[in-house]
């Protein structure tokens, strides 16, 4: 089993829709991270939460919400899904604790497609 | 706030060798490669700390030109398996948060 999961991996949905995206991680890692993909933009950073109770704004937050249930569980939701958030989205968590690099480790990614 | 990355795309033969360049107009910390396969999740390759020396990982290697704001990627004789986007992650405080290049298509071919 991956140690960071994405659901769904796939998702169509029509505009004005209510969409949730959930990741949840078996890393133990506090940080948590949501990115977009879109080809020729690279990854741009929608929110991240260092812990439960810390959530933050990245690049990209307008449109965009998140709950971080517990630490293993970060999820983005989009209130009312427009055809410019069809995007793959990808989840990540890191760890700094001591020793670690603090290297990023992604889910498989959700592709979310807004007709 | 994003890192430039060039060249965009490359194209090798197997055994060639490849530079990949990441800038910032900000002062960085670190500075993270990683390189994504078609349809897949981006892989970690290595982290250049502020201060840090060139880094390698089998035959690639990666530098930190901490006056110049920018790091290098370099893959010497490269092999098929090289082939995907590498993605450099920019990191301007030691506060584990990263802003992506947009990323180099390399395709390694026989």
């Amino acid at each position: 089993d991956a140690d960071v999961t994405q659901t769904p991996r796939n998702r169509i949905t029509k505009t004005g829709k209510r969409i949730m995206l959930e990741c949840s991680q078996t890393k133990g890692h506090d940080r948590m991270y949501w990115y977009r993909q879109d080809p020729g933009l690279g990854l741009r950073l929608i929110y991240y939460s260092f812990d439960v109770k810390d959530i933050n704004k990245g690049e990209i937050s307008d449109g965009y919400s998140v709950s971080r249930q517990a630490q293993a569980k970060f999820s983005l939701s989009l209130e009312s899904a427009i055809p410019n958030q069809t995007a793959l989205y990808f989840c990540a968590t890191s760890d700094l604790g001591q020793g670690a690099t603090g290297e990023l480790f992604f889910g498989e990614g959700s592709r979310l497609t807004v007709l | 706030q994003q890192p430039v990355q060039s060249p965009q795309a490359v194209i090798l033969r197997e055994g060639e060798d490849a530079v990949i360049n990441c800038s910032s107009s900000k002062a960085l910390y670190s500075v993270h490669w990683y390189r994504q396969k078609h349809g897949e999740a981006p892989i970690f390759l290595m982290i250049l700390l502020k201060g840090g020396e060139q880094k390698g990982h089998d035959k690639i290697s990666a530098s930190f030109n901490e006056k110049k704001q920018q790091s290098s990627l370099y893959l010497t004789a490269s092999q098929l398996s090289y082939s995907g986007t590498y993605f450099c992650g920019t990191e301007y405080n030691n506060f584990n948060k990263f802003y992506f290049g947009s990323g180099t298509k390399l395709n390694v071919k026989p």
